[in-house]
């Protein structure tokens, strides 16, 4: 079954960090680029970040650049957000996703979500 | 940053109806547009991608078209399982968006 597992979310004071995770399995990892999305509670879905297969082609949105970093590993077919500095606009539900094509495209493939409260 | 809005916020339909869902892009996203489907603590499914291809397991019953700037989902015959918040997103340029969502209910 193709599967995406994220974990690491919790509860964590301003300014503080979490690392999330995202555990793939049933299919090649290291074929597609994969995002994080997040959906603040109530709230509608914001595009966070994206990696290319091979890591070396990162992107940021405005609003977490210079705080949040993007990695993965292939050989563990895990993706990781590493989120420093974090504040209560930072609160929400974090996905990671599969991107059907290079670049930017459609997510065919969503994880479950892990919870992120900054409080 | 490419600004995607959705009509109606909410729309509330009857079992059996039909239901048509817009999203506008501010500029040209071409066919590189994508629909949602989310329901309460669950995480989005993909439904539509280039504008009007169905995803793998989605029944018949939805359908997308337009292009440009203009979108719509189309579902025929409303069953109970659709209600949820269905969300475009454009994938044409950096960074992708989302619109705001619409609220499907059903009466």
């Amino acid at each position: 079954e193709v599967q995406l597992v994220e974990s690491g979310g919790g509860l964590v004071q301003p300014g503080g960090s979490l690392r999330l995770s995202c555990a793939a399995s049933g299919f090649s990892f290291s074929n597609y680029w994969m995002h994080w999305v997040r959906q603040a509670p109530g709230k509608g879905l914001v595009w966070v970040s994206r990696i290319n297969s091979d890591g070396k082609t990162i992107t940021y949105a405005d609003s977490v650049r210079g705080r949040f970093t993007i990695s993965r590993d292939n050989a563990k077919n895990t993706l990781h957000l590493q989120m420093n500095s974090l504040g209560g606009d930072d609160t929400a539900v974090y996905y990671c996703a599969r991107a059907q094509g290079m670049g930017v495209a459609a997510y065919d493939i969503w994880g479950q979500g892990t919870m992120v409260t900054v409080s | 940053e490419i600004v995607m809005t959705q009509s109606p916020a909410t729309l509330s339909v009857s079992p059996g109806e039909g239901a048509s869902l817009s999203c506008r892009a501010s500029q040209s996203v071409y066919t590189n547009l994508a629909w949602y489907q989310q329901k309460p603590g669950q995480a989005p499914r993909l439904l539509v991608y280039s504008a009007s291809t169905r995803a793998t397991g989605i029944p018949a019953r939805f359908s997308g078209s337009g292009s440009g700037t203009e979108f719509s989902l189309t579902i025929s015959s409303l069953q109970s399982e659709d209600f949820g918040v269905y969300y475009c997103q454009q994938y044409n340029d950096r960074p992708i968006t989302f619109g705001q969502g619409t609220r499907l209910e059903i009466k």
